[in-house]
């Protein structure tokens, strides 16, 4: 059965700190997975995906993520984090064929501190 | 332009009462969902649609009724209301994309029984 587990409910950063937000998946076959934020009170918004192709995708807002298929991980990373980056944050994996439902992660809240 | 789009924002109801929330894409997908966010942020999907077609639905009370008039619309409606159904309710819809099926979402209702 998919599954993604986020190991970290709630990270604090400082503004200008690097960022990776942790994301390990389980799925039997060759998997889709996303990262989607979550600002206060806002419905889900697409970061950005992966399918196939080169392990480490660019998304909107400056992230990035790396597939690693041997860790089954996606993590989410960012090089200088803002003030507005704080929100939630989550990973989930799509299934390739039926129904095509997304499985998502609890989420990671992220604080950034001034 | 809004691309999901869902009315209420907010709905504050009693126990026992039915209610509906209504959802509407104007992207021109053909697949179309319900999630549920808990307490805990936690999304879990309750039902997918394809073309008016339900293709799944999960294990959710039947006392919640899924309809689709049309491509771009899906609504839900709920029966009895509980106290346990006070949760954010997201629609979203969907299309394949590069090789991937990528989900769009609504702002969320924030259904709060009393």
């Amino acid at each position: 059965a998919q599954s993604v587990t986020q190991p970290d409910i709630h990270i604090t950063v400082s503004e200008g700190a690097s960022l990776e937000l942790r994301c390990n998946y389980s799925y039997g076959a060759t998997p889709y997975l996303f990262w989607y934020v979550q600002s206060p009170g806002q419905g889900l918004q697409l970061l950005l995906k992966y399918f196939s192709g080169d392990t480490l995708v660019q998304g909107i807002k400056g992230f990035e993520a790396e597939f690693k298929r041997s860790q089954s991980s996606f993590n989410l990373r960012k090089p200088s984090v803002h003030w507005s980056d704080a929100a939630e944050y989550f990973c989930a994996v799509g299934e390739a064929a039926g129904a095509n439902n997304l499985f998502f992660g609890t989420g990671t809240r992220l604080t950034v501190i001034p | 332009d809004t691309a999901v789009s869902q009315t209420p924002k907010y709905l504050v109801t009693q126990m026992g009462n039915d209610k509906s929330i209504k959802c509407e894409q104007n992207l021109g997908h053909d697949t179309m969902y319900w999630y549920k966010q808990d307490s805990k942020k936690f999304l879990k999907i309750m039902f997918s649609y394809n073309n008016k077609e339900l293709i799944i639905n999960e294990t959710v009370p039947n006392r919640f009724s899924p309809k689709s008039p049309d491509k771009a619309h899906l609504n839900l409606h709920i029966n009895s209301l509980e106290l346990g159904d006070s949760a954010v309710y997201f629609c979203a819809s969907s299309q394949w994309v590069g090789g991937v099926n990528e989900q769009f979402f609504g702002p969320g209702t924030r259904l709060t029984v009393l």
